[in-house]
């Protein structure tokens, strides 16, 4: 089946650096990239939507700036939480579809444990 | 083999029927939780409904019930009373406890087009 591979798994790093996460499809064309941030009730908040080779929609509330996204290719999605902080600590899940049809099913990383010091 | 297996891609429901989602589940873990989210044409993942590993009984949560069979490894959602807001897309969700960390795993997901 369909594969998407997110890297890191999980990074602590120093508050003010920079992360940088990306989201793979190995065996796909991925037309639509979304990303998601996981709050403690269980939900995943989206963050923004990518379409390959256009800028990233972003959902209201998240910061353009801050959370960099890049979808320059079919199969590769970045997210870039630039000079992070701890309340930017949280687990953060990638997923990937063909096309940009709600009917057609997407493919999810298995998500980066970002821990901010 | 995948960790989560979601066999219909897309389902039809009358309102105010129930309908049952269909997902299994591949671990050998003891301890593990599984999920259900929505997402609505807006993207979000809206969480539903949780089943702990160990808990005995179905997880139920208004009109959302996990039919929770660990021997087969199924975790089904279980709509009552189904209604029109509840055409979406259905996720069904494992996590894992990898060490220091937990793994999620996602099915690919069932599209629900409720009928009037």
């Amino acid at each position: 089946g369909a594969v998407v591979s997110q890297h890191p798994s999980w990074v602590i790093c120093k508050s003010g650096t920079s992360v940088k996460i990306e989201c793979r499809s190995l065996d796909f064309q991925a037309t639509t990239m979304f990303w998601y941030r996981q709050f403690p009730k269980q939900s995943l908040m989206l963050m923004a939507t990518s379409n390959e080779g256009s800028k990233a929609t972003y959902e209201q509330g998240v910061e353009k700036d801050k959370f960099l996204i890049n979808h320059a290719s079919l199969t590769l999605s970045t997210l870039t939480v630039t000079s992070a902080h701890p309340e930017d600590s949280s687990f953060y899940i990638c997923s990937a579809r063909t096309g940009s049809s709600d009917n057609q099913p997407q493919h999810f990383g298995d998500g980066t444990r970002l821990s901010i010091l | 083999a995948q960790k989560i297996t979601q066999t219909q891609p897309g389902m039809f429901v009358q309102e105010k029927e129930a309908v049952t989602l269909d997902c299994t589940y591949d671990t050998s873990d003891q301890s593990y939780g599984l999920f259900w989210y929505k997402q609505p044409s807006s993207g979000e993942m809206i969480f539903l409904i949780y089943q702990g590993s160990y808990d005995e009984q179905n997880a139920t949560e208004g009109r959302y019930s996990l039919n929770f069979q660990k021997a087969r490894k199924s975790a089904n959602l279980v709509i009552s009373a189904s209604q029109l807001g509840d055409s979406a897309m259905y996720f069904c969700a494992m996590r894992e406890e990898e060490g220091n960390f937990n793994k999620f795993y996602f099915g690919s997901g069932t599209k629900l087009n409720v009928k009037p």
